[in-house]
């Protein structure tokens, strides 16, 4: 079974500064896909970036990038000039693709937050 | 935008009654998911439905839980027996298949069992 871990449960960044949060998963399978979702205080679970794990490129979405490391088994997004408007949860998430159920095995969460 | 929909947003129930967690996904998504999170802690599957069945559950989703599409929009979640442990908030998600496609998650509803 695939794990993943996000190994800060909390993290500050200056407001306008740059913050990478970490994550790592085990796998034995090759192709397979990776999340970043963000968790404000509403609690709903928001998609922030994808990163198929066949393309080399590493997935940029405006303020908010990867840096997908397969052979590491390492997907770490950094957030370039943060706003106030970041601070939340952001969990790292899974999904195989040889997987029927198309589930999504989510790691332990870090706790963003942004000092004015 | 579309958008999942889920009610009631805030249930309370007590220990031993059944409840029922109503969603509406995305009108043109295949792939059905529940998801819980107890309060500080990870996101865990519990199930996911496809083509009128469930496609893999999860060791949490037991035989107290069940799932149901009753018509063409809704989708819902069972737990006949409430224990105190199931207290959780509770999200529903929808995709539109294999691949890619992100998941779009509800805003949750948050079961307390007293």
């Amino acid at each position: 079974a695939q794990t993943v871990t996000q190994s800060q449960p909390e993290m500050s960044v200056q407001e306008a500064e740059t913050v990478t949060l970490s994550c790592t998963y085990d796998t034995s399978e090759s192709d397979y896909y990776l999340f970043w979702y963000k968790q404000p205080p509403s609690r709903q679970m928001i998609l922030v970036i994808r990163q198929e794990a066949y393309k080399q490129q590493n997935a940029t979405e405006n303020r908010f990038s990867v840096n997908f490391q397969k052979a590491a088994k390492s997907f770490s997004l950094k957030i370039s000039d943060s706003q106030l408007g970041d601070a939340a949860m952001y969990f790292c998430a899974y999904r195989s693709v040889n997987n029927a159920g198309n589930m999504l095995t989510f790691g332990g969460g870090t706790r963003l937050m942004v000092k004015p | 935008e579309p958008e999942v929909t889920q009610t009631p947003s805030h249930q309370v129930t007590q220990m031993g009654q059944e409840v029922i967690l109503r969603c509406v996904p995305i009108s043109n998504h295949l792939y059905f998911y529940w998801y819980r999170q107890i309060l500080g802690q990870k996101v865990e599957f519990l199930v996911s439905f496809y083509n009128n069945e469930i496609s893999e559950k999860s060791e949490i989703f037991d035989d107290q839980f069940s799932v149901e599409r009753p018509d063409g929009s809704n989708f819902t979640l069972k737990i006949r027996s409430t224990k105190l442990e199931d207290s959780a908030m509770y999200f529903c998600a929808s995709s539109e298949g294999q691949g890619v496609g992100e998941a779009f998650f509800g805003q949750g509803t948050r079961l307390t069992v007293v």
